[in-house]
């Protein structure tokens, strides 16, 4: 079956540093993942997403990262915030309507 | 921006009741979703719709209803609730497109079943 998963579920960080987030997927027929950002009490958040058919996507301070060839997705955060202590998780889709799988999280903190 | 809202952040109910959630989206998309997201489960797709009054069973559908009656509005019916389906519950929407679209999220409905 399919499966999308994290490296590391807690990860701390120091304000300013640079932040990377991992994510391992399974199924290689996957062309379209999202990175989502979720705080507390709230619902998930839209970061960045990336094709397959792409290695790097950029954004406002952060940058995905897609390996197709282990099937590994990344999340670069630059210089980190206070804001950005949430929880990160990734989500995968292999053209099935629009349905997506998600990784359980990696809870980011960020130490002022 | 995209506007996902749930109708009620935090709900109790009691064993056997039968529970609504509701969910409203002002984007005109036409897929909605419903999950449940439990601590390192992540989320789990209940059911989604891609149309009105079309309706198609998720990973974990048993205990579980929908009624999308009105584009905009996509109900999750618990039938007789029961202490597993204790949860936090996500909405969520979509356009429908050639192409993948993310989904975008309301801020969930706390559910806790006595």
């Amino acid at each position: 079956g399919e499966s999308v998963g994290l490296h590391l579920p807690t990860l701390s960080v120091q304000e300013g540093d640079n932040s990377i987030i991992n994510c391992a997927y399974s199924n290689s027929a996957s062309d379209y993942f999202i990175w989502y950002k979720q705080e507390s009490g709230k619902g998930p958040q839209f970061i960045i997403d990336i094709r397959s058919n792409m290695d790097k996507r950029q954004g406002q301070r952060v940058t995905v990262l897609l390996n197709k060839t282990v099937k590994h997705l990344s999340l670069q955060i630059a210089a980190t915030q206070p804001g950005d202590s949430a929880v990160y998780f990734c989500a995968e889709n292999s053209g099935n309507f629009n349905k997506f799988y998600f990784g359980s999280g990696t809870k980011l903190n960020v130490k002022p | 921006d995209v506007k996902v809202t749930q109708s009620s952040r935090y709900l109790v109910k009691r064993t056997g009741e039968k529970v609504f959630l509701e969910c409203v989206q002002d984007m005109d998309h036409e897929n909605m979703f419903w999950y449940r997201q439990d601590p390192g489960l992540g989320l789990r797709l209940i059911y989604f719709s891609y149309d009105v009054k079309m309706k198609e069973k998720g990973d974990i559908p048993e205990g579980y209803s929908v009624s999308r009656e009105k584009k905009e509005r996509f109900s999750l019916i618990l039938e007789s609730a029961s202490t597993s389906q204790t949860s936090m519950y996500l909405c969520a929407s979509s356009t429908r497109d050639v192409s993948n679209q993310p989904q975008h999220f309301g801020d969930g409905t706390r559910l806790s079943i006595l």
